[in-house]
Parts: C-alpha cells; sequence; structure tokens
C-alpha cells in the first residue's frame, strides 16, 4: 500500500527558504519508472505543478518558479524533498507530493501540509 | 505553456443524474510517442485529490465504472453516469503532454 506524508515549517517569513519533506512507504524510488512529484494549492485555488523527481535523478521543475525550486530524495529513508527559496505571501498554499507513475499521472497523494509565508 | 479550460465552472446535479465536463486544451495533447497525457482528479472537500481517469479514458484500479473519459487532441470529456452523493467535489483535468505540466482551473460538482 502506497502512502505519503507531506512535512514542513507552518509558517515561516517572507526571503526565507522553504524546506519541505514527504516520507513515503509502499515504493522505492530507487524503482525504475517510479516518480515523487510536488504540486501546490493556494487556499479556495486551483492546483499548480511545481517538480518532480524520478528514479534516476532527474528532475523537472515549472519554470514558472525560475530557480527557486530545488527537489532531492533520500533513497535509503524514503524521502524526496522541496527546497523554495526566497518565499513570500504568494507561496502560501498547502503543498502536496504524489508518487507519480508517468507524465502527470499522479495516483497517489499525501494529505498535504499547509504553509504560511507571514512577517 | 498549455492551457486547460474546463466547463462549467459549477455543475449542479441531483442524485442519479448523468453529467459532463469539458476540458478543453490550448494545444494538441497528442505526444509524438502516440500517447495522450490527459488525467482527471476527483478533490473531495477538505481531501487531496485523487486520480480517477489517465490516459484520456482508462479507469484508474477502484474507481466506479460510473466514470468514463473520452476525447482526443485538444478535447476531452468526463462523465459520470448516474451522480452519487460521494462523487461530489471540484473535477480537475491534468496534461503531461507538455512542460510544464498544467491543471485546468476544476469543475465543482454540487448537488442541486
Amino acid at each position: 500500500q502506497v502512502t505519503l506524508k507531506e512535512s514542513g515549517p507552518g509558517i515561516l517569513q517572507p526571503s526565507h527558504t522553504l524546506s519541505l519533506t514527504c516520507s513515503f512507504s509502499g515504493f522505492s524510488l530507487s524503482t525504475y519508472g517510479m516518480g515523487v512529484s510536488w504540486i501546490r494549492q493556494p487556499s479556495g485555488k486551483g492546483l499548480e505543478w511545481l517538480a518532480s523527481i524520478w528514479w534516476n535523478g532527474n528532475t523537472y521543475n515549472n519554470p514558472s518558479l525560475k530557480s527557486r525550486l530545488t527537489v532531492s530524495k533520500d533513497t535509503s529513508n524514503n524521502q524526496a524533498f522541496l527546497k523554495v527559496t526566497s518565499v513570500d505571501t504568494a507561496d502560501t498554499a498547502t503543498y502536496y507530493c504524489a508518487h507519480t507513475r508517468g507524465w502527470a499521472y499522479f495516483d497517489y497523494w499525501g494529505q498535504g501540509v499547509m504553509v504560511t509565508v507571514s512577517s | 505553456d498549455v492551457v486547460l479550460t474546463q466547463t462549467p465552472p459549477t455543475l449542479s446535479a441531483t442524485i442519479g443524474q448523468s453529467v459532463s465536463i469539458s476540458c478543453r486544451s490550448s494545444q494538441s495533447l497528442l505526444h509524438s510517442n502516440g500517447n495522450t497525457y490527459l488525467h482527471w482528479l476527483l478533490q473531495r472537500p477538505g481531501q487531496s485529490p485523487q486520480l480517477l481517469i489517465y490516459l484520456v479514458s482508462r479507469l484508474e484500479s477502484g474507481v466506479p465504472n460510473r466514470f468514463s473519459g473520452s476525447g482526443s487532441g485538444t478535447d476531452f470529456t468526463l462523465k459520470i453516469s448516474g451522480v452519487e452523493a460521494e462523487d461530489l467535489g471540484v473535477y480537475y483535468c491534468v496534461q503531461g503532454t507538455h512542460a510544464p505540466w498544467t491543471f485546468g482551473g476544476g469543475t465543482k460538482l454540487e448537488l442541486k
């Protein structure tokens, strides 16, 4: 059974770096074809794909966030990570990680972690 | 970026009614490898999204067969044949053919 759970700071100040962790079970990020994606959703609004990391270490970021995103993984501990630098209030959202089996094929989702950027 | 336009934005239905949601893309979603990476998700109130349909028309495991997907190129449709109370929420289409992957704006299904 595949499960994912996000964790993060809850609240942080503008210009700081947001660090999120996705802890998962039921699959390995070293297995061919497996991936983890990060998606966010401002309160009451739609979904935005941020980034994905694959079993072979390849990463893909949404260019709308320019070079602010970094995704990485710790295969031995079944974790994936997202860093967002220079946050501002527009980054306030619920952040989800999702098991990704193909292009935009998000078949299992975490419960989401709410992040608020505020001074 | 590919823009996915969902209509209607809100849909009111009675239990047992059949409804359809449209997702129109600003570019063809047919990939050069022959696949069309258009999928449908449902987000129930207060919950994470869940995958319903992938690759236009393939039903995700465990999803009731009252859900069906169709379409090609730039026009896609999700149909629910006989709405049940548990189907209420916001439906999103998402495309993975062109980077960056993008979502439609959502269609909220509510009870009439």
